[in-house]
């Protein structure tokens, strides 16, 4: 079957830095992506990977690893409104988008 | 960037009465769009894909009589809970792609519609 597996729950500190990670078995694989959730709201499109390698955009990147079915999200000097929950998805062989569970992000002073 | 708008974002109904969101993409043209529902803690979950001019495509375990979903042209799609019971209370969201992204482009999200029934 398919799955995406991503830690439920992370804690980390105002100004530091946090990476969230995301290991996948899918069938076939057209990309990955990483969207940000506040409760409440609809997701928003952070990254999208398809090749091996990271990904910069200020103050996130995301890291694939095709032949390790792996990612990671990476957030630098965190800030307060960054507390959110983080969707690591995976587009299938038929483009399907097969959703993991979230990780709920807490942020602390 | 591209943007999609759903409505209404919060409602509230009475057991029995049937529901209708909106999605809309506001700047591009979408031939497919995505409903999907998240439960609190949860992840999303696909229910449809729904396809302008045609029928709805109905994930495994979706009642098709119970959600239906209407794609009438290239920036709207509706989702209509019929007989709505309070399990069906749950937060609603579509979502469509730029189709000049291809087909790993951006998916856009509407704003999403909380439903409670009563």
């Amino acid at each position: 079957g398919q799955n995406i597996d991503q830690p439920t729950e992370m804690t980390a500190t105002e100004g530091a830095i946090v990476q969230i990670n995301c290991t996948y078995q899918t069938s076939g694989f057209n990309g990955l992506f990483w969207y940000q959730q506040h409760a409440g709201e609809a997701p928003t499109f952070l990254s999208y990977n398809v090749l091996d390698g990271l990904e910069e955009k200020g103050r996130f990147s995301s890291f694939l690893s095709r032949s390790k079915g792996y990612s990671y999200l990476l957030l630098k000097e965190l800030q307060m409104k960054d507390s959110a929950s983080y969707l690591c998805a995976v587009s299938d062989s038929n483009y399907q988008l097969i959703w993991g569970a979230g990780t709920k992000l807490i942020i602390k002073p | 960037g591209a943007v999609v708008s759903q409505h209404p974002s919060r409602v509230i109904c009475k057991s029995g009465t049937s529901v209708k969101i909106e999605c809309r993409s506001l700047d591009f043209q979408a031939t497919t769009m995505f409903w999907y529902r998240q439960f609190p803690k949860k992840s999303l979950m696909l229910m449809a894909t729904s396809n302008e001019g045609s029928k709805a495509t109905y994930e495994q375990g979706v009642e098709k009589d119970k959600f239906l979903i209407n794609h009438a042209s290239l920036t709207l799609s509706t989702l209509t809970v019929t007989s709505a019971h309070p399990e069906d209370s749950s937060f609603y969201i579509c979502s469509a792609r730029d189709e000049q992204g291809g087909e790993t482009g951006e998916l856009f999200f509407g704003e999403g519609s909380r439903l409670t029934v009563l």
